[in-house]
């Protein structure tokens, strides 16, 4: 019961940016978009979040469109360590944060 | 600068006994969140606490599950007379404000039931 769509898996060349898209198209006014990482079974790592502009941090960059319904999470230049599953999440507090399945990226040499 | 730091990493427990997950959260921080997974599967809500109260227990299950932030020491999230269906990883995760702020997530509990 995630209010977010996300492929299940995405493929990446080492080095290369890392595009991962999420559509959140019942998105209320007052929630961010989060996005976290899992890497193995570790906890998992937060990464950004936004309200409505674009984003950027040390990590990544996160780009949210006007309408708000979708957003695109972007490592600029993906190693192998960023193999993970990535988690979109669309909250206006954190004890409503639901993690769904989460895309599972892949970084190949 | 410690982050959200849990024990015990892993847990094996038999039937019907008590298991006890703590959790400390990262220094300064007063709320406190517990999490479920199950294998392949995503985390799953359980309890949000701020500092001896709990504020919303809406994904715990009503009877065996329990959880605490006393005034004074880590969070414990408590199971008792576990069934193999608890088997699962327990995070517990910690942050300075409820809005508009990270979380930062312990490396968890891995409970495992025989």
């Amino acid at each position: 019961d995630a209010k977010t769509t996300q492929p299940p898996s995405m493929d990446c060349a080492e080095g290369r940016a890392a595009n991962l898209p999420c559509n959140h198209s019942t998105i209320s006014g007052n929630e961010y978009v989060y996005w976290y990482r899992q890497i193995h079974s570790q906890g998992p790592q937060y990464i950004i979040h936004g309200l409505k502009n674009n984003e950027t941090n040390e990590m990544a960059s996160l780009i949210i469109t006007e309408d708000r319904k979708s957003s695109t999470l972007i490592l600029p230049h993906a190693t192998l360590r960023d193999t993970a599953v990535y988690y979109c999440i669309v909250t206006a507090n954190n004890n409503d944060m639901r993690f769904g399945a989460g895309t599972r990226l892949t970084v190949k040499p | 600068n410690a982050g959200v730091m849990q024990n015990p990493r892993h847990l094996v427990r038999r039937r019907g006994q008590e298991a006890r997950l703590r959790c400390s959260p990262v220094k300064g921080h007063s709320h406190v969140y517990w999490y479920r997974q199950l294998p392949e599967e995503g985390l799953k809500f359980m309890v949000y606490l701020q500092k001896e109260n709990i504020i919303d227990e809406s994904g715990m299950p009503k009877e065996r599950f329990s959880a605490e932030f006393p005034k004074e020491g880590p969070s414990i999230l408590r199971i008792q007379q576990v069934v193999r269906g608890d088997s699962a990883a327990y995070f517990c995760a910690s942050s300075m404000d409820r809005l508009n702020t990270e979380a930062f997530f312990g490396q968890g509990t891995r409970l495992t039931v025989v």
